[in-house]
């Protein structure tokens, strides 16, 4: 079974400064590992995915992450945040239990907190 | 807009009383999931269908039903026998390899 672990469940940041959220997935197979944005009571917002190809996956608002699969990671970085911000970011690995079809398995969330 | 819609947004349950939640897509996706949101847990995957008229369980099943009569429509219920229901519910639905989801549903126990 894949599982998936955010190692970080706050970070505090300064605006403008850069951002890294930790994520390591286990898996005995080839995934897909994706980052989800959540704003208060909202519901989720892709931010990118990583299927195949190249490692290094560019997404909305600005953010990227890099697919490290010797370390199984997917760390999503951003280069210099905005107040705005300021949500709960989710990593998640395809599950590929039999007949699931694209159902998700989630890390706990990371907590992103940007002030001025 | 194409979409997904779940309603109500807000829910309050009485202890004993079985609540639906609805969940609508217009996207034609085939695929659709229910996921509970817990503070600190992530979400967790209660049911999911890949075609109408069949669904499988997924990680906390317990406590909940679903139907799928029609592509557009995957309501989840809440039983009672669900002792602690009281969570955020997230619809999704899927095509290919992106999953999008609806609003949520906040569900209450009072």
């Amino acid at each position: 079974a894949q599982s998936v672990t955010q190692l970080d469940s706050q970070v505090p940041v300064f605006e403008e400064a850069p951002v890294e959220l930790r994520c390591n997935y286990s898996s005995s197979v080839s995934v897909y590992l994706f980052w989800y944005v959540q704003y208060p009571n909202q519901g989720l917002q892709l931010l990118l995915k990583y299927l195949s190809g190249s490692t290094l996956v560019k997404g909305i608002n600005g953010f990227e992450a890099e697919f490290n699969k010797s370390q199984t990671s997917f760390h999503l970085r951003k280069p210099s945040v905005h107040i705005s911000d300021t949500a709960e970011y989710f990593c998640a690995v395809s599950d590929l239990r039999s007949n699931s079809g694209y159902a998700l398995n989630f890390g706990k969330g990371t907590s992103l907190l940007v002030t001025p | 807009d194409g979409g997904i819609t779940q309603s109500p947004k807000y829910l309050f349950r009485k202890e004993g009383q079985n609540v639906t939640l609805s969940c609508e897509q217009n996207l034609n996706h085939d695929a659709m999931y229910w996921y509970r949101q817990d503070p600190g847990q992530g979400l967790r995957l209660i049911y999911y269908s890949q075609i109408v008229n069949d669904f499988q369980k997924g990680d906390i099943a317990e406590g909940y039903s679903v139907s799928r009569e029609k592509k557009e429509s995957f309501p989840l219920t809440v039983t009672s026998a669900q002792k602690n229901p009281t969570a955020f519910y997230l619809c999704a639905s899927s095509m290919n390899t992106e999953a999008f989801f609806g609003q949520g549903t906040r569900l209450t126990v009072v």
